[in-house]
């Protein structure tokens, strides 16, 4: 069936690098993508969405872009803090559907 | 800022039992939804709820399971019978009609022993 999947699962960085996860999807139909945080212990957070329609969206230090090509969705986020440390997760939503579909987490963990 | 909020924040149960997962999401909103997501794994669709009614529910969503808006603001989920399997964090989340963007509780650790 159709899935969003993550290419990585976990990512370090130093603190005040950039870090970029990285999100594959399947269905091509999508045309709402969602990146949420989660930090331990807590519900998803939304970070950053962007539409299909759009390639790019900038955020307080955090950019989507959206590749239709090759499917593609990444986050990119600036000068990452310790407070970034957290599982990141893109999600998906299909036309007509009434739920997000969401893919298996990034780990990222930013060293001090 | 509004939020979603779940009680408990940790229920431990015996199989067998049954267990009512609460939530009250945010007061405009009008589409509310719960997911789970078993330790470590991806967050996973159960059901959404609109209009008092279930618009959608996943294959995890069985005849265990049931959701209820029993007045203006609470948003449950029912789990019949429980089974080990059941063991996960439970989110609820809601979104305004018109948007897509769902917000989020912070989840019932659901343990069944």
């Amino acid at each position: 069936g159709e899935s969003v999947g993550l290419h990585l699962p976990t990512l370090s960085v130093q603190e005040g690098d950039n870090s970029i996860i990285n999100c594959a999807y399947s269905n091509s139909a999508s045309d709402y993508f969602i990146w949420y945080k989660q930090e331990s212990g807590k519900g998803p957070q939304f970070i950053i969405d962007i539409r299909s329609n759009m390639d790019k969206r900038q955020g307080q230090r955090v950019t989507v872009l959206l590749n239709k090509t090759v499917k593609h969705l990444s986050l990119q986020i600036a000068a990452t803090q310790p407070g970034d440390s957290a599982v990141y997760f893109c999600a998906e939503n299909n036309p007509g559907a009434n739920n997000l579909f969401f893919g298996t987490g990034t780990r990222l963990t930013v060293i001090p | 800022e509004p939020e979603v909020t779940q009680t408990p924040s940790h229920q431990v149960t015996q199989m067998g039992q049954e267990v009512i997962l609460r939530c009250v999401p945010i007061s405009n909103h009008l589409y509310f939804y719960w997911y789970r997501q078993i330790l470590g794994q991806k967050v996973e669709f159960l059901v959404s709820f609109y209009n008092n009614e279930i618009s959608e529910k996943s294959e995890i969503f069985d005849d265990q399971f049931s959701v209820e808006r029993p007045d203006g603001s609470n948003f449950t989920l029912k789990i019949r019978s429980t089974k080990l399997e059941d063991s996960a964090m439970y989110f609820c989340a809601s979104r305004h009609r018109g948007k897509i963007e769902q917000f989020f509780g912070p989840g019932t650790r659901l343990t069944v022993l």
